[in-house]
């Protein structure tokens, strides 16, 4: 059983350039959700896709957009990449939308190291 | 916005000790998980608590989530070398068409012999 995983390992971009990031959820999961890592902190909230929607979004500008396609995989995709963008992307994946009353469990894949120059 | 705050924030202890983590907050979450992340990893989760008061154990792990959903402790008895890493306690909030994790300021462990 695969579990979530992610595309590139590494990425080295330059300033003002653009990258798309890859994840694919783990087996019978449908949603997923991407968090930002900076050094020596915790993960930062991006957003969450589930039905192919966009369907709640951390504090993060509209250089960050995501898609997510039919088998589930998703997509972020940062432009106008600033050194500040430097840090891990994590893909997360869980089983649907969990009630106001209940839980999901969210996995997490290896992460995406994005450095920018 | 809601934050977590975790203290430690660094732990340096040798093998045989026991620790506690904690994970305070002053909002309410519908849920309370704890991760592991070793360096250039993602973080792996330890465990979900869910009810107010409840206790969980895993192995030499105990984690106890506070009576009014605000706060959680990690105990490790008998600290080992490969329960070294950076240990990440994160908030549920579900709102019915979302749900989200909100992270806590990670407490990173060192075990050594």
């Amino acid at each position: 059983d695969a579990g979530v995983t992610q595309s590139p390992t590494h990425l080295i971009k330059t300033r003002g350039q653009q990258v798309t990031l890859r994840c694919s959820p783990k087996s019978g999961h449908d949603t997923v959700s991407w968090y930002q890592q900076a050094l020596g902190q915790g993960p930062q909230f991006i957003f969450q896709y589930y039905e192919e929607e966009e369907r709640q979004r951390g504090n993060f500008p509209d250089r960050f957009s995501g898609h997510q396609f039919p088998n589930y995989s998703s997509e972020l995709n940062v432009n106008a990449l600033l050194l500040g963008d430097s840090a891990l992307y994590l893909c997360a994946s869980s089983t649907g939308l969990a009630g106001s009353d209940s839980y999901n469990e969210q996995f997490f894949g290896p992460g995406t190291r994005l450095t920018v120059l | 916005t809601q934050l977590l705050e975790q203290s430690p924030q660094f732990l340096s202890i040798q093998e045989g000790e026991n620790l506690t983590v904690y994970c305070n907050s002053s909002s309410v979450f519908s849920s309370l998980q704890w991760y592991r992340q070793e360096p250039g990893e993602g973080p792996v989760l330890l465990v979900t608590v869910v009810t107010g008061g409840e206790v969980k154990k895993l192995k030499r792990l105990t984690f106890q989530f506070g009576d009014a959903r605000k706060d959680s402790s990690l105990h490790i008895t008998a600290a080992q070398p490969g329960d070294t890493g950076l240990y990440l306690c994160a908030g549920g909030e579900n709102t019915g068409t979302a749900s989200k994790l909100t992270f806590g300021t990670g407490t990173r462990l060192q075990v050594t012999l």
